[in-house]
Protein backbone atom coordinates (compact mmCIF):
# COMPACT_ATOMS: atom_id res chain seq x y z
CA UNK A 1 0.00 0.00 0.00
CA UNK A 2 1.57 3.34 -1.00
CA UNK A 3 1.96 5.75 1.31
CA UNK A 4 3.40 9.11 1.50
CA UNK A 5 4.19 10.90 4.62
CA UNK A 6 4.69 15.36 4.49
CA UNK A 7 6.49 16.96 7.02
CA UNK A 8 4.76 19.44 9.35
CA UNK A 9 3.61 22.52 9.29
CA UNK A 10 5.69 25.90 8.92
CA UNK A 11 5.37 29.71 9.28
CA UNK A 12 7.36 31.35 8.07
CA UNK A 13 8.41 35.46 7.43
CA UNK A 14 7.96 37.09 3.61
CA UNK A 15 11.20 36.77 2.06
CA UNK A 16 12.41 33.31 3.58
CA UNK A 17 12.26 29.70 2.69
CA UNK A 18 10.88 27.01 3.09
CA UNK A 19 11.68 23.15 2.27
CA UNK A 20 9.09 20.75 2.58
CA UNK A 21 9.36 17.33 2.59
CA UNK A 22 7.74 13.56 0.89
CA UNK A 23 8.82 10.29 2.29
CA UNK A 24 7.31 7.45 0.12
CA UNK A 25 6.62 4.03 1.20
CA UNK A 26 4.75 0.51 -0.55
CA UNK A 27 6.17 0.78 -3.64
CA UNK A 28 9.52 1.20 -5.67
CA UNK A 29 10.44 5.01 -5.39
CA UNK A 30 12.11 5.51 -8.82
CA UNK A 31 10.08 3.69 -10.68
CA UNK A 32 7.54 6.48 -10.37
CA UNK A 33 7.49 10.79 -10.46
CA UNK A 34 6.68 13.09 -7.66
CA UNK A 35 5.06 16.24 -8.35
CA UNK A 36 4.00 18.85 -5.96
CA UNK A 37 0.74 20.78 -6.46
CA UNK A 38 -0.10 23.78 -4.18
CA UNK A 39 -3.85 24.88 -2.89
CA UNK A 40 -4.48 27.92 -1.29
CA UNK A 41 -7.43 28.66 0.97
CA UNK A 42 -10.68 27.90 -0.71
CA UNK A 43 -8.54 28.09 -3.94
CA UNK A 44 -8.10 25.28 -6.64
CA UNK A 45 -5.10 23.10 -7.28
CA UNK A 46 -1.84 24.71 -8.98
CA UNK A 47 0.80 22.61 -9.97
CA UNK A 48 4.15 23.30 -9.32
CA UNK A 49 6.40 20.95 -10.84
CA UNK A 50 7.75 17.73 -10.11
CA UNK A 51 10.66 15.09 -10.62
CA UNK A 52 11.58 11.59 -11.78
CA UNK A 53 13.53 10.29 -9.27
CA UNK A 54 15.20 7.61 -11.73
CA UNK A 55 16.33 10.27 -13.66
CA UNK A 56 17.13 13.17 -11.46
CA UNK A 57 15.28 15.60 -13.97
CA UNK A 58 13.08 17.86 -12.12
CA UNK A 59 10.44 20.24 -14.11
CA UNK A 60 8.65 23.41 -13.27
CA UNK A 61 5.71 25.55 -13.87
CA UNK A 62 6.61 28.27 -15.43
CA UNK A 63 5.04 30.62 -12.74
CA UNK A 64 7.68 29.01 -10.08
CA UNK A 65 10.97 29.25 -12.72
CA UNK A 66 13.71 30.34 -10.29
CA UNK A 67 12.07 30.25 -6.86
CA UNK A 68 11.35 26.91 -6.98
CA UNK A 69 13.36 23.46 -6.59
CA UNK A 70 12.36 19.96 -6.29
CA UNK A 71 14.74 17.41 -5.33
CA UNK A 72 14.60 13.50 -4.64
CA UNK A 73 17.04 11.16 -2.52
CA UNK A 74 16.49 7.83 -3.98
CA UNK A 75 18.23 5.98 -0.88
CA UNK A 76 15.35 6.99 1.40
CA UNK A 77 12.68 6.92 -0.98
CA UNK A 78 11.87 11.34 0.34
CA UNK A 79 11.42 13.90 -2.18
CA UNK A 80 11.37 17.53 -1.43
CA UNK A 81 10.11 21.34 -2.37
CA UNK A 82 12.05 24.11 -1.83
CA UNK A 83 10.40 27.18 -2.16
CA UNK A 84 12.40 30.60 -1.72
CA UNK A 85 11.28 33.90 -1.52
CA UNK A 86 8.40 33.92 0.14
CA UNK A 87 5.69 35.82 0.23
CA UNK A 88 2.12 35.82 1.33
CA UNK A 89 0.72 34.59 -1.41
CA UNK A 90 2.47 31.55 -1.30
CA UNK A 91 0.59 30.78 2.03
CA UNK A 92 -1.10 27.48 0.77
CA UNK A 93 -1.30 23.75 1.48
CA UNK A 94 1.49 21.97 -0.12
CA UNK A 95 0.49 18.38 -1.56
CA UNK A 96 3.20 15.79 -2.70
CA UNK A 97 1.70 12.94 -5.36
CA UNK A 98 3.20 10.04 -7.00
CA UNK A 99 2.83 10.20 -10.13
CA UNK A 100 3.55 7.48 -13.81
CA UNK A 101 5.75 8.73 -16.19
CA UNK A 102 6.05 7.80 -19.72
CA UNK A 103 9.53 8.53 -21.70
CA UNK A 104 10.39 11.11 -18.98
CA UNK A 105 7.15 12.82 -19.21
CA UNK A 106 5.11 13.50 -15.96
CA UNK A 107 1.67 11.80 -16.19
CA UNK A 108 -1.46 11.48 -14.04
CA UNK A 109 -1.20 11.50 -10.11
CA UNK A 110 -2.68 8.27 -8.61
CA UNK A 111 -1.52 8.96 -4.73
CA UNK A 112 -0.88 12.17 -2.63
CA UNK A 113 0.32 13.06 0.69
CA UNK A 114 -2.05 14.36 3.63
CA UNK A 115 -0.67 18.46 2.59
CA UNK A 116 1.57 20.33 4.68
CA UNK A 117 0.27 23.73 5.09
CA UNK A 118 2.61 27.03 5.17
CA UNK A 119 1.69 30.24 6.22
CA UNK A 120 3.77 33.26 5.27
CA UNK A 121 2.74 36.02 7.67
CA UNK A 122 5.47 39.00 9.34
CA UNK B 1 1.12 27.33 -20.60
CA UNK B 2 -2.52 25.14 -21.46
CA UNK B 3 -5.16 26.73 -19.49
CA UNK B 4 -7.72 24.69 -18.51
CA UNK B 5 -11.33 26.02 -18.42
CA UNK B 6 -14.00 24.04 -16.74
CA UNK B 7 -18.18 24.56 -16.87
CA UNK B 8 -20.08 25.23 -15.01
CA UNK B 9 -18.32 26.78 -11.78
CA UNK B 10 -21.10 24.37 -9.58
CA UNK B 11 -23.97 22.74 -10.57
CA UNK B 12 -26.63 20.96 -7.87
CA UNK B 13 -28.12 17.80 -8.83
CA UNK B 14 -31.35 15.56 -7.45
CA UNK B 15 -29.71 12.23 -5.51
CA UNK B 16 -29.52 9.80 -8.46
CA UNK B 17 -29.63 12.17 -11.44
CA UNK B 18 -26.70 12.83 -13.98
CA UNK B 19 -24.25 15.26 -13.14
CA UNK B 20 -21.77 16.35 -16.19
CA UNK B 21 -18.71 18.13 -15.84
CA UNK B 22 -17.06 19.86 -18.56
CA UNK B 23 -13.10 20.47 -19.15
CA UNK B 24 -11.88 22.54 -22.27
CA UNK B 25 -8.24 22.88 -22.76
CA UNK B 26 -6.74 25.72 -24.72
CA UNK B 27 -5.30 23.81 -26.77
CA UNK B 28 -5.57 19.60 -28.08
CA UNK B 29 -4.53 17.50 -25.17
CA UNK B 30 -4.50 14.56 -27.63
CA UNK B 31 -0.85 13.22 -28.83
CA UNK B 32 -0.98 11.69 -32.33
CA UNK B 33 1.90 9.42 -31.89
CA UNK B 34 0.13 7.68 -29.70
CA UNK B 35 -4.14 8.70 -30.36
CA UNK B 36 -3.95 9.04 -26.47
CA UNK B 37 -5.73 12.09 -24.82
CA UNK B 38 -3.36 13.51 -21.80
CA UNK B 39 -6.03 14.43 -19.49
CA UNK B 40 -6.81 13.21 -16.05
CA UNK B 41 -9.91 14.12 -13.70
CA UNK B 42 -9.82 14.57 -9.70
CA UNK B 43 -12.19 14.77 -6.90
CA UNK B 44 -11.87 16.22 -3.57
CA UNK B 45 -13.67 16.39 -0.26
CA UNK B 46 -13.38 19.23 1.95
CA UNK B 47 -10.07 18.51 4.48
CA UNK B 48 -8.68 15.72 2.02
CA UNK B 49 -6.24 15.80 -0.70
CA UNK B 50 -7.37 15.02 -4.34
CA UNK B 51 -8.08 11.70 -5.24
CA UNK B 52 -7.73 10.03 -9.12
CA UNK B 53 -10.67 9.53 -10.87
CA UNK B 54 -9.76 9.15 -14.64
CA UNK B 55 -7.06 8.93 -16.47
CA UNK B 56 -5.91 8.99 -20.44
CA UNK B 57 -9.37 10.64 -20.22
CA UNK B 58 -11.37 8.10 -20.33
CA UNK B 59 -9.53 4.71 -18.21
CA UNK B 60 -10.92 4.90 -14.69
CA UNK B 61 -8.84 4.14 -11.87
CA UNK B 62 -8.77 0.67 -9.76
CA UNK B 63 -11.54 0.80 -7.51
CA UNK B 64 -13.70 3.85 -8.76
CA UNK B 65 -17.25 3.52 -8.94
CA UNK B 66 -18.18 2.66 -12.76
CA UNK B 67 -21.22 5.39 -12.34
CA UNK B 68 -17.52 7.75 -12.62
CA UNK B 69 -16.83 7.90 -16.51
CA UNK B 70 -14.78 10.12 -19.08
CA UNK B 71 -15.08 10.72 -22.32
CA UNK B 72 -13.90 13.16 -24.92
CA UNK B 73 -11.09 13.61 -27.18
CA UNK B 74 -8.70 16.75 -28.39
CA UNK B 75 -10.11 20.03 -26.58
CA UNK B 76 -14.00 18.98 -25.41
CA UNK B 77 -14.04 16.64 -22.68
CA UNK B 78 -16.69 15.13 -20.00
CA UNK B 79 -16.92 13.85 -16.66
CA UNK B 80 -20.03 12.27 -16.18
CA UNK B 81 -21.66 10.75 -12.81
CA UNK B 82 -24.50 8.44 -14.31
CA UNK B 83 -26.28 8.72 -10.70
CA UNK B 84 -25.25 11.23 -7.87
CA UNK B 85 -24.97 9.38 -4.42
CA UNK B 86 -24.21 11.70 -1.32
CA UNK B 87 -20.56 10.31 -0.98
CA UNK B 88 -20.00 12.24 -4.70
CA UNK B 89 -20.54 15.83 -2.82
CA UNK B 90 -17.00 17.53 -3.84
CA UNK B 91 -15.01 19.26 -6.11
CA UNK B 92 -14.03 18.13 -9.61
CA UNK B 93 -10.90 19.00 -11.33
CA UNK B 94 -9.44 18.14 -14.39
CA UNK B 95 -5.63 17.93 -15.22
CA UNK B 96 -3.79 18.13 -18.46
CA UNK B 97 -0.17 16.24 -18.48
CA UNK B 98 0.30 17.38 -22.45
CA UNK B 99 2.66 19.80 -21.75
CA UNK B 100 3.93 20.49 -18.18
CA UNK B 101 0.67 20.06 -16.13
CA UNK B 102 -2.08 22.46 -15.35
CA UNK B 103 -5.52 21.80 -13.58
CA UNK B 104 -8.61 23.10 -14.53
CA UNK B 105 -10.09 26.06 -11.62
CA UNK B 106 -12.76 22.73 -10.24
CA UNK B 107 -16.44 22.21 -10.38
CA UNK B 108 -18.17 22.04 -7.15
CA UNK B 109 -20.71 19.30 -7.04
CA UNK B 110 -23.63 19.66 -4.43
CA UNK B 111 -27.25 18.41 -4.01
CA UNK B 112 -30.35 19.65 -5.30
Amino acid sequence: QVQLVQSGAEVKKPGSSVKVSCKASGGTFSNYAVSWVRQAPGQGLEWMGGIIPFFNTATYAQNFQGRVTISARGSTSTAYLDLTNLRSEDTAVYYCARGHALAGALLWLDHWGPGTLVTVSS
Amino acid sequence: DIVMTQSPDSLAVSLGERATINCKPSQSVLLSSDNKNYLAWYQQKPGQPPKLLIYWASTRESGVPDRFSGSGSGTDFTLTISSLQAEDVAIYYCQQYYSSSTFGQGTKVEIK
